[in-house]
């Protein structure tokens, strides 16, 4: 159980276009996701955390005009990438979390396999 | 911030070997998760513990609260179990997860 896709799983776009990646939790409702970014040989960076109906929030540094999240219902989360340059180019990652349970003092997260980007 | 610290950063070890690798962190925990990761980037969660010790496996983690450390343990080690190994704690809150810098592993035959 708790399996959380992305698509698409590659990307390769012009700079200047935009691109949206799509994460989903198959078989849970999940409550929040969670969207990061992973440079080569660099650990994951939170870039933003969205919770079902309601507007992302961004860590420090991460634009969020040019980093677009909808997070519209409780399976479906996206990333758009907007006006993308070559230093988007990046491994993105997202990772979703169930709804609590009650007995629980951490809400768990479920990663998705990740979207290659690469920006010309 | 919970400081998350990982060691080694690499590490080669011949194939049957038993590894180690470690992990401590700064700040109070709720949790923590240890994160395979291989080259393609995929990320497959090992473990989750919040006390002890868990097995999966030829793997093996463990957990120290009072001295805010866990080691993962790969007993018969196999070249496929060449991947980077990531460590993320969970803050008292629950809600966000902190990554160290991982540990990258190579297994030769």
């Amino acid at each position: 159980g708790a399996v959380v896709s992305q698509h698409p799983s590659w990307v390769i776009c012009k700079s200047g276009t935009s691109v949206k990646i799509e994460c989903r939790s198959l078989d849970f409702q999940a409550t929040t996701m969670f969207w990061y970014r992973q440079f080569p040989k660099q650990s994951l960076m939170l870039m933003a955390t969205s919770n079902e109906g309601s507007k992302a929030t961004y860590e420090q540094g991460v634009e969020k005009d040019k980093f677009l999240i909808n997070h519209a219902s409780l399976t479906l989360s996206t990333l758009t990438v907007t006006s993308a340059h070559p230093e988007d180019s990046s491994f993105y990652i997202c990772s979703a979390t169930p709804l609590v349970l009650a007995e629980s003092s951490y809400n768990e997260q479920f990663f998705g396999p990740g979207t290659r980007l690469t920006v010309l | 911030k919970n400081e998350v610290e990982q060691s080694p950063q690499n590490l080669t070890a011949q194939e049957g070997e038993f590894i180690t690798i470690n992990c401590s962190y700064s700040v109070g925990i709720s949790a923590l998760h240890w994160l395979q990761q291989h080259p393609g980037g995929g990320i497959v969660s090992l473990f989750m513990l919040s006390s002890g010790k868990k097995k999966h496996g030829r793997l093996i983690a463990t957990i120290n609260i009072q001295e805010k450390h866990s080691s993962l343990h790969i007993t018969a080690s196999h070249p496929r179990d060449s991947a980077v190994y990531i460590c993320a704690v969970y803050s008292n809150s629950g809600y966000a997860l902190n990554f160290g810098k991982g540990t990258s592993l190579l297994v030769t035959p």
